[in-house]
């Protein structure tokens, strides 16, 4: 079964500051992987997916197929950035259920 | 257009009554999926449903939980003689299609309280 693995529960960076949310993930086959974000207040949202190799409010994220990874960074955060962000799992194989880590909680202090 | 949508936002019920909580996907969005998001736990996956009827149930974790879809649009997830630890978020997401790279879109979810 697959698995998907967020190590901290909470990040506590500075503005300006570089941010890496880690996510590790078991699946024997070949993954879809996706970060989820939800705001406060606001509904949970895709931020990026792996297979569109696209930066997104200046996230990026690299699927590391040998460390079996896909860590979110950041070079410089903002304080908009503070939110929930969730790393996601899908199976490529027809469906999109989506197995979810359990999430890391940004904070940017000003 | 308008998104998913759910219903009631807060539910407070009682130990050992039973609950509906029922989702409006986006139009033409042919699937759709039930999630519970509890404290600490993230999000786990209850049920999906392609058109009517449901493949995957899987994640639904006892025979009190069921859900079904109408119409192919709006879907109900009852919960029956509930019990403390249902207590969560649930949430609802709907997509064009079932394959992997159709984006899930999520509506705001519905808390359910159980005293």
């Amino acid at each position: 079964a697959q698995r998907v693995t967020q190590p901290e529960k909470l990040l506590s960076v500075f503005k300006g500051a570089p941010v890496e949310l880690k996510c590790n993930y078991s699946y024997s086959g070949s993954p879809e992987l996706f970060w989820y974000v939800q705001y406060s207040r606001q509904r949970l949202q895709l931020l990026l997916r792996h297979i569109s190799r696209e930066s997104i409010k200046g996230f990026t994220a690299d699927l590391n197929k040998g460390e079996t990874s896909f860590h979110l960074k950041k070079p410089f955060a903002q304080e908009e950035d503070s939110a929930m962000y969730y790393c996601a799992l899908s199976e490529n194989s027809g469906y999109s259920t989506l197995t979810f880590g359990k999430g890391t909680m940004l904070l940017v202090s000003p | 257009g308008a998104g998913v949508s759910q219903s009631p936002s807060n539910k407070v019920t009682e130990k050992g009554k039973d609950v509906e909580l029922r989702c409006d996907p986006i139009s033409g969005h042919t699937a759709l999926y039930w999630y519970r998001q509890s404290l600490g736990q993230g999000l786990e996956f209850l049920i999906y449903f392609q058109g009517n009827s449901a493949p995957d149930k899987s994640g639904l974790p006892s025979d009190r939980f069921s859900a079904e879809r109408t119409g192919g649009s709006v879907s109900t997830l009852t919960i029956q003689r509930t019990q403390q630890e249902d207590s969560a978020v649930y949430l609802c997401a709907s997509s064009l299609g079932r394959q992997s790279y159709n984006e899930q879109f999520f509506g705001p979810g519905t808390r359910l309280t159980v005293l």
